[in-house]
């Protein structure tokens, strides 16, 4: 059964850049049939997806953070990773990472990791 | 602003049964799927494709889509499904991207 783990500072300061590794067990992070997704969510607020990676490197963001967002993968590590860049309070949230199915005309994530909440402050 | 709208708050009695409803121009074109958050726990997928349950999902759980609505139904609300949903898609520009409901809070009476 594949589970997913965040890791990675819990407190960054503003303007400084956030970074946070997925780490996936019990699957390979190479398979072909799968995508890998970053999604967060602020204190009290919905789900916001910020991007996906796959195997191959190809990644695709969310046009809202796109300028900011740095998805990447270590297929040796099983693990991929977010670095967001220039981040202020708005960027404080639980961030999580979760197994992204993508088919035509549909799309799921399942399973997620637990979530690791990021608070951005001086 | 999100490009799926969905109610904020639903209640049922217990034992009844409710719909959860998201609208939104994507669900013409792409499949919808569902997802329940509890306080301090990761969402967990309940609905894929507009009608799918994953295994280990309860049947009480259903999906469905019509035109730009896709709907949770849940048939027999046990106080364990309170919970906060979400509905997701493929966004209306046909890109590769994803977006979100604002959630429905589900009160169990």
């Amino acid at each position: 059964q594949v589970q997913l783990q965040e890791s990675g500072p819990g407190l960054v300061k503003p303007s400084q850049t956030l970074s946070l590794t997925c780490t996936v067990s019990g699957g390979s992070i190479s398979s072909e049939n799968y995508y890998w997704s970053w999604i967060r969510q602020p204190a009290g607020n919905g789900l916001e997806w910020i991007g996906r990676i796959f195997t191959s490197g190809s990644t695709n963001y969310n046009p809202s953070l796109e300028s900011r967002v740095t998805i990447s993968i270590d297929t040796s590590k099983n693990q991929f990773s977010l670095k967001l860049s220039s981040v202020t309070a708005a960027d404080s949230a639980v961030y999580y990472c979760a197994r992204d199915v993508r088919l035509t005309h549909q799309n799921w994530f399942d399973p997620w990791g637990r979530g690791t909440l990021v608070t951005v402050s001086s | 602003s999100s490009e799926l709208t969905q109610d904020p708050a639903v209640s049922v009695a217990l034992g009844q049964t409710v719909r959860i409803t998201c609208q939104g121009d994507s669900l013409r074109k792409f499949y919808a799927s569902w997802y329940q958050q509890k306080p301090g726990q990761a969402p967990v997928l309940v609905i894929y494709g507009n009608t799918n349950r994953p295994s280990g999902i309860p049947d009480r759980f259903s999906g469905s889509s019509s035109g730009n609505t896709a709907s949770l139904t849940i048939t027999g609300a046990q106080a364990g499904d309170e919970a906060v949903y979400y509905c997701s898609s493929r966004d209306s520009s046909g890109s590769h991207h994803v977006v979100f409901g604002g959630g429905t809070k589900l009160t169990v009476l």
